[in-house]
C-alpha cells in the first residue's frame, strides 16, 4: 500500500537555525515520484520539488536541500538558516502508478514555526 | 501563481444545500485532480479526470460528483451538505496521465474554503 509518514507534527526553531523535516514513504512500485509542497498561512499549496525513484542525487536550491535515500525509503527536507517567512506547513507526497492515476498521496504535514 | 484558477475563494452555505466549485487548469494541462483538506483528515484525494474522462476515484462521497468539460475546466458538485463537509477544497492540474506515462508535476490552485453552517 502507498503511505507517507511525517512523524514530526510541529517543529519550532529560532531564526537562522537549520531544520530538517523528515519524510518516510511506502510503495511497492519501482517507478515513483516524491514531492514536497509548502502551505503558508495564506492556505495555498506551493510546489517545491519533485524527484523520481531513479534519481537519488541530493538537490540543493538556495537554502533548501533534499536528501533522498531509497535504502531507508526517506526523502528529507532541510532548510538552512531558517527565516520567519519559512513558517508554514510542509507536506511530503508520493505518486506512483499503482492505479495508473499517479495521484498524490500526502503525509499529514509538519508545521514549522520560525521565531524571530 | 500556479496557473490553476479556483472559484469561488470562499463559500458559506447551510446544511442540506448544494454548491458547485469550479476549477480552470493550467494551459495545456489535461488532468485535473480534486482534493479535500480538513483538519481531522488531512489532504484527501477525491477524484481525477483526464481529458474529460474519469480516471480515478478516491474517498469521494456519493453526495459529491464532478465532471470535466470539453474546454478542460472542471466542476465539483457537493450536495446535501453536512457540517462535516466544511473544508478547503483544492484542484490541481498536470500535463496528463496517459496510461503508464509520467503525469508531470501537480500544480494546485489556491483552494475554495467551504463553510457549512
Amino acid at each position: 500500500a502507498q503511505k507517507v509518514t511525517q512523524a514530526q507534527t510541529e517543529i519550532s526553531v529560532v531564526e537562522k537555525e537549520d531544520v530538517t523535516l523528515d519524510c518516510v514513504y511506502e510503495t511497492r512500485d519501482t517507478t515513483y515520484y516524491l514531492f514536497w509542497y509548502k502551505q503558508p498561512p495564506s492556505g495555498e499549496l506551493v510546489f517545491l520539488i519533485r524527484r523520481n525513484s531513479f534519481d537519488e542525487q541530493n538537490e540543493i536550491s538556495g537554502r533548501y536541500s533534499w536528501n533522498f535515500q531509497k535504502s531507508t525509503s526517506s526523502f528529507n527536507f532541510t532548510i538552512t538558516a531558517s527565516q520567519v517567512v519559512d513558517s508554514a506547513v510542509y507536506f511530503c507526497a508520493l505518486s506512483d502508478s499503482m492505479d495508473s492515476s499517479y495521484k498524490l498521496i500526502f503525509g499529514s504535514g509538519t508545521r514549522l514555526l520560525v521565531r524571530p | 501563481d500556479s496557473g490553476v484558477t479556483q472559484t469561488p475563494k470562499h463559500l458559506i452555505t447551510a446544511t442540506g444545500q448544494r454548491v458547485t466549485l469550479r476549477c480552470s487548469p493550467r494551459s495545456g494541462d489535461l488532468s485535473v485532480y480534486w482534493y479535500q483538506q480538513s483538519l481531522d483528515q488531512g489532504l484527501q484525494f477525491l477524484i481525477q479526470y483526464y481529458n474529460g474522462e474519469e480516471r480515478a476515484k478516491g474517498n469521494i462521497l456519493e453526495r459529491f460528483s464532478a465532471q470535466q468539460f470539453p474546454d478542460l475546466h472542471s466542476e465539483l458538485n457537493l450536495s446535501s451538505l453536512e457540517l462535516g463537509d466544511s473544508a478547503l477544497y483544492f484542484c490541481a492540474s498536470s500535463v496528463g496521465t496517459g496510461l503508464g506515462t509520467n503525469p508531470g508535476t501537480l500544480h494546485f490552485g489556491n483552494g475554495t474554503r467551504l463553510t457549512v453552517t
